[in-house]
């Protein structure tokens, strides 16, 4: 039973770089929602896509943005990388764009130099 | 701003005592709070959840106690485990949302 996978794992990138996430969701799953943690603290709700569209965003920047494939997988894409975008991105997969029961995956470790 | 205050940040436990971890909200529109464990290099796993309709649930040795007039809920850890020692989250989803709002997390290290 796969469960939610994540790649890269970890990742360094510059400042001002572009860099792409990317997530497949557990076998059953149809939504897709990313979650940044930062070092100590909790995820923070990025956005969530189901049905391919972009349902509900967080309080993050334009600079921050997503998309959905028909297979359910998903990828964040983050421009302008800055410093304080290091951390580890979570993907929590879930059903019918419900935020019940969310399987997250082992996340992508960034790290922005 | 913190929708959800969780504390202690820390909490060191003897084996087979008891773990309590706490939890506290402002916004009463917030209907599903689940509780997730996180171990180092890994995503948060949902432990248990409980709906404001219940004051307590327990699933084996944990327990969530919620207490809707005072807007608290806690976690429960019966007979505290080693292999329990890890980082826990509570969480809570507003009306109509389909995201979840974390605390800032409690590092419990269960000694043998």
């Amino acid at each position: 039973d796969a469960g939610v996978t994540q790649s890269p794992t970890h990742l360094i990138k510059t400042r001002g770089q572009q860099v792409t996430l990317r997530c497949s969701p557990k076998s059953g799953h149809d939504t897709v929602s990313w979650y940044q943690q930062a070092l100590g603290q909790g995820p923070q709700f990025i956005f969530q896509y189901y049905e391919e569209e972009e349902r509900q965003r967080g309080n993050f920047p334009d600079r921050f943005s997503g998309h959905q494939f028909p297979n359910y997988s998903s990828e964040l894409n983050v421009n302008a990388l800055l410093l304080g975008d290091s951390a580890l991105y979570l993907c929590a997969s879930s059903f019918l764009g419900t935020a019940y029961g969310y399987t997250f995956g082992s996340g992508t470790r960034l790290t922005v130099v | 701003q913190q929708q959800v205050k969780q504390s202690p940040q820390s909490l060191i436990v003897q084996k087979g005592g008891i773990s309590i971890i706490n939890c506290a909200y402002e916004n009463t529109a917030f209907d599903y709070f689940p509780w997730y464990q996180q171990f180092p290099g890994k995503g948060p796993a949902l432990l248990i959840a409980i709906r404001p309709d219940v004051s307590e649930k327990k699933e084996g040795r944990f327990t969530i106690s919620f207490n809707k007039s005072a807007k608290q809920f806690s976690l429960h850890i019966m007979d505290s485990q080693p292999g329990d020692s890890a980082t826990y989250f509570c969480a809570a989803r507003r009306t109509g949302a389909n995201n979840l709002f974390f605390g800032t997390g409690t590092r419990l290290t269960v000694i043998p």
